[in-house]
């Protein structure tokens, strides 16, 4: 089964710095997709960024990118110029290729999560 | 296109109560999921659904049960509430598309807050 860790339950920056989130993860599967999720005091899951196992270069979303480190399971979240509105729980996740077969059909497997403050 | 719609949004149970959180997505989605996140943590699987008529259990499914006899339609029954199923329940869905494609991103509900009392 895969597991997922997020090593920092807090986190804080001040605004207009940049911060980075950690992750790993321990699989024995080649082919998968590595999330973050955002979560604000709404409860709403918000996807911010993804990246597929294959590829080697990292995702980027405007102020929002990974360092994606395949051998060593490491899935880190740097978000550049912070924003107040950047402040709420951060998820790490990992989901199999479906078209991969096994049987985990799919679900998210998800860390215990980050709470970022953002300091103006 | 109204995604994921989950019913109620909050609700609070006496212990012994039953009830059934209702979820229904409008985009042809073959896989479902319960979820439930109790505070300050993540998400835990409760049950998933790979196609009507098709369910089976997640990492946390004592309490709850699960149907699917619709593809729209994935509701979660609780019976006999108890105050350590007070939590936010999501309910999500997605698509197996083609290999690495943007199908494989589950689409989340708003979430339902239950309070057993």
């Amino acid at each position: 089964a895969q597991t997922v860790t997020q090593s920092q339950p807090e986190m804080s920056v001040q605004e207009a710095e940049t911060v980075t989130l950690s992750c790993t993860y321990d699989t024995s599967e080649s082919d998968y997709y590595l999330f973050w999720y955002k979560q604000p005091p709404s409860r709403q899951m918000i996807l911010v960024i993804r990246q597929e196992a294959y590829k080697q270069q990292n995702a980027t979303e405007n102020r929002f990118s990974v360092n994606f480190q395949k051998a060593a399971k490491s899935f880190s979240l740097k978000i550049s110029d912070s924003q107040l509105g950047d402040a709420a729980m951060y998820f790490c996740a990992y989901r199999s290729d479906l078209n991969a077969g096994g049987t985990s059909y799919g679900k998210l497997t998800f860390g215990q999560g980050t709470i970022l403050t953002v300091h103006p | 296109n109204a995604g994921v719609t989950q019913t109620p949004k909050f609700r609070i149970l006496k212990i012994g109560q039953s009830m059934t959180l209702q979820c229904a997505q409008d985009m042809n989605h073959n896989y479902m999921y319960w979820y439930r996140q109790d505070p300050g943590m993540g998400l835990k699987l409760i049950y998933y659904s790979v196609g009507a008529g098709i369910t089976d259990k997640g990492e946390v499914p004592n309490g709850y049960n699960v149907s699917r006899s619709t593809t729209e339609d994935f509701p979660l029954r609780l019976e006999l509430a108890a105050p350590s199923q007070t939590s936010v329940y999501f309910c999500a869905s997605s698509y197996k598309g083609r290999p690495f494609s943007g199908a494989n991103v589950l689409t989340f509900g708003a979430g339902s807050r239950l309070t057993v009392l």
